[in-house]
């Protein structure tokens, strides 16, 4: 059964890094999408992504922010200059489409760990 | 005010018992969609179910039911004769239009269940 895979499953980084956080999607997917989870709480919504372009955005999402498809299979998350609230679960996710009430198939997450 | 409301934050009961974990959602939008999502111990996120808003018909998957109920916008979900690998955080999700079909999650509750 395809699935969304993430790599790493756990990074550490000191306060002021920068991290990429890594994706693939499901390969026939074409909408993706990247949530947080700060430990304890709800999850988050971040950023959705369509045809190499940011669809839609949270207020969370800030300049520090940024999203890439580099090649035909990864899709990446960058924070350019980690803080210490940055400390999270981040969740990949993909679906076949964006009408209401598409399935999101959600990658394992990766642990960020800002110290 | 909160979306999706998950009143109970943490829920504890003995193998073999019955439980049931409360949704509450708000909206404006006639056409919706609401999930649920389990997020055990090691932390990825499993989808469960999917109901959209003109689906009120309850749904029975093996240990698992749901009572969607737009009368009181509530979306509950029953373990029945509960084990202990059922242990974990169960989110509740609504992804409404006026939301751009992101779906919203609650706080989550936490389901302990003790052999």
């Amino acid at each position: 059964e395809p699935e969304v895979t993430q790599t790493p499953s756990h990074q550490v980084t000191q306060m002021g890094q920068e991290v990429i956080l890594r994706c693939v999607p499901i390969s026939n997917h074409l909408y993706f999408y990247w949530y947080r989870q700060i430990l304890g709480q709800k999850v988050e919504f971040l950023v959705s992504f369509y045809n190499n372009e940011i669809s839609e955005k949270s207020e969370i999402f800030d300049d520090q922010f940024s999203v890439e498809r580099p090649d035909g299979s990864n899709f990446t998350l960058k924070i350019r200059s980690t803080k210490l609230e940055d400390s999270a679960m981040y969740f990949c996710a993909s679906s076949e489409s964006s009408v209401i009430g598409n399935e999101q198939f959600f990658g394992p997450g990766t642990r960020l760990t800002v110290l | 005010a909160q979306k999706v409301t998950q009143a109970q934050t943490e829920i504890s009961v003995v193998e073999k018992e019955d439980v049931t974990l409360d949704c509450v959602y708000e909206t404006r939008d006639t056409t919706y969609y609401l999930f649920w999502y389990k997020q055990p111990p090691s932390g990825e996120l499993v989808f469960l179910i999917r109901r959209n808003s003109f689906d009120e018909q309850n749904e029975i998957s093996g240990r698992y039911s749901w009572n969607f109920q737009k009368s009181t916008s509530s979306f509950n979900f029953t373990i029945t004769a509960s084990q202990v690998v059922d242990s974990a955080v169960y989110f509740c999700a609504l992804s409404e239009r006026g939301g751009s079909y992101i779906p919203t999650f609650g706080r989550g509750t936490s389901l302990i269940v003790h052999p």
